[in-house]
């Protein structure tokens, strides 16, 4: 099968540097993105990594190495507005293609 | 450009009954995901639409079904609900639904099952 590992909570406080990890199993996949949704929202897309290495836009980073089956996404210069759940997702060759998405974590930034 | 919309946004039902939420994808979208959202089992995949097709379908039994008609607006059906269908039901479109694409989500529907 495949599945998407993730800590369920982190907590950092303001202007901080915080990563989330993710950890999958999944014989094989296009590439690994990254969703944010706030309490009662919809997801929203931050990033994608086709390939290995580091992708950055603004105080986001993702990184991917297909080889140690990981990923994370890196916060900078945390603000209270990124106080919500932020969840990993790859789209399998082997499954229909279908989207799996890890089971999130939950990050609190405290002033 | 206006964004994924979905309506309604709260839906209350009783166990047995059927249920239909509709799905308006990004204005040229072709492709039209649909997804379960619960607190123990998190973001699973339901189906994916495609020019009219269903191009993928998740683990999901045969009650769950969709269409997606030709200007790629999306239906979602449940029939004979169960209390576990209670969840958040998002649709999220993309331009083509290719493995590079960024999904769009909608708000979503609370469906409550009692």
């Amino acid at each position: 099968g495949q599945s998407l590992e993730q800590p369920s909570e982190v907590t950092a406080v303001e202007g901080a540097i915080v990563q989330m990890n993710c950890t999958y199993q999944t014989s094989g996949f296009y590439g690994l993105s990254w969703y944010q949704q706030h309490d009662g929202g919809a997801p929203t897309f931050l990033s994608y990594n086709a390939l290995d290495g580091l992708e950055e836009t603004g105080r986001f980073s993702s990184f991917l190495s297909r080889s140690d089956s990981y990923g994370y996404l890196l916060l900078q210069e945390l603000q209270m507005k990124d106080s919500a759940s932020y969840f990993c997702a790859v789209r399998s060759h082997n499954y229909g293609q279908n989207f799996v998405f890890g089971p999130g974590t939950r990050l609190s930034v405290l002033p | 450009k206006a964004g994924v919309t979905q309506t309604p946004r709260y839906l209350i039902k009783t166990r047995g009954q059927q249920v239909t939420l509709s799905c308006s994808p990004i204005s040229g979208h072709r492709s039209v995901s649909w997804y379960q959202q619960t607190p123990g089992q998190g973001l699973q995949f339901l189906f994916e639409y495609f020019s009219e097709t269903q191009r993928n379908k998740g683990n999901f039994p045969g009650r769950f079904s969709g269409r997606q008609f030709s200007n790629s607006r999306s239906e979602m059906n449940v029939s004979t609900l169960e209390l576990g269908d209670s969840a958040l039901y998002l649709c999220a479109s993309s331009p083509t639904g290719t493995s590079t694409d960024t999904q769009y989500f909608g708000p979503g529907t609370r469906l409550t099952v009692l």
